[in-house]
């Protein structure tokens, strides 16, 4: 039973580029949230999706940022022209049920660093 | 404002000592309180996750408190390993939405 997957694991790109970070969620879980982390900081939520629907983008950047979670296929969590500021690592979390209020366990991928040069 | 707030920031202790994390929060309004390991380069394992009726919960030799009361919360570790050696985040839940509020975490490193 494989567990969250994240590719690539690592990926660097030049400012103006695009990023786009992928998300398998573990099977069986229809929840899937991004959070980002800066070095030395804490994980910063950013969206959270259900297939087919983006529930909660609260912690999104308003611009360059998107994510998507097709019916079919892994969650993609694209960032458009890349700016120095974006170099972070971004964890992927996913679970069976919403995790709103409740003690639902999030299980995480092992994140991908993207640095831009 | 819905903050997390760890202490040490990080912290250094010899192979088979004991040790105490500390949290404090202030989220409201409160759902749960989960203490999370992480490893370099790694994404986060779950160690314990509380309610606000229980006081006390372990996980083998991590045991995790919550004082709801003070809004504070403690991570035991006894007779650390060199596998301990990682950083340890405090996340709480609000019970109002989705977001999981994440502290910046204490880093631990085990030295033989």
């Amino acid at each position: 039973n494989a567990g969250v997957m994240q590719n690539p694991r690592h990926l660097v790109r030049r400012r103006g580029q695009e990023a786009r970070l992928r998300c398998s969620p573990m099977k069986g879980h229809s929840h899937v949230y991004w959070y980002r982390q800066l070095p030395e900081e804490g994980l910063k939520f950013m969206v959270y999706l259900q297939k087919e629907n983006i529930i909660d983008e609260s912690g999104m950047p308003k611009e360059r940022f998107s994510a998507e979670f097709p019916k079919e296929g892994p969650s993609i969590l694209r960032i458009q022209q890349v700016v120095r500021g974006d170099s972070a690592a971004y964890f992927c979390a996913s679970s069976h049920v919403a995790q709103r209020g409740g003690q639902n366990e999030q299980f995480f991928g092992p994140g991908t660093r993207l640095t831009v040069l | 404002k819905n903050q997390v707030e760890q202490s040490p920031q990080s912290l250094i202790i010899l192979e088979g000592k004991n040790c105490t994390l500390q949290c404090n929060y202030t989220v409201s309004p409160f759902s749960n309180l989960r203490w999370y390991k992480q490893d370099t380069g790694r994404g986060p394992v779950s160690l314990t996750i509380m309610t606000f009726s229980e006081n006390t919960k372990s996980n083998g030799r991590y045991t995790a408190t919550l004082d709801a009361d003070t809004k504070q919360s403690s991570l035991h570790i006894t007779a650390s390993q060199l596998s301990d050696s990682a950083s340890y985040i405090c996340v709480v839940s609000a019970d109002s939405n989705y977001q999981l509020i994440w502290g910046a975490g204490t880093k631990l490193i085990i030295k033989p």
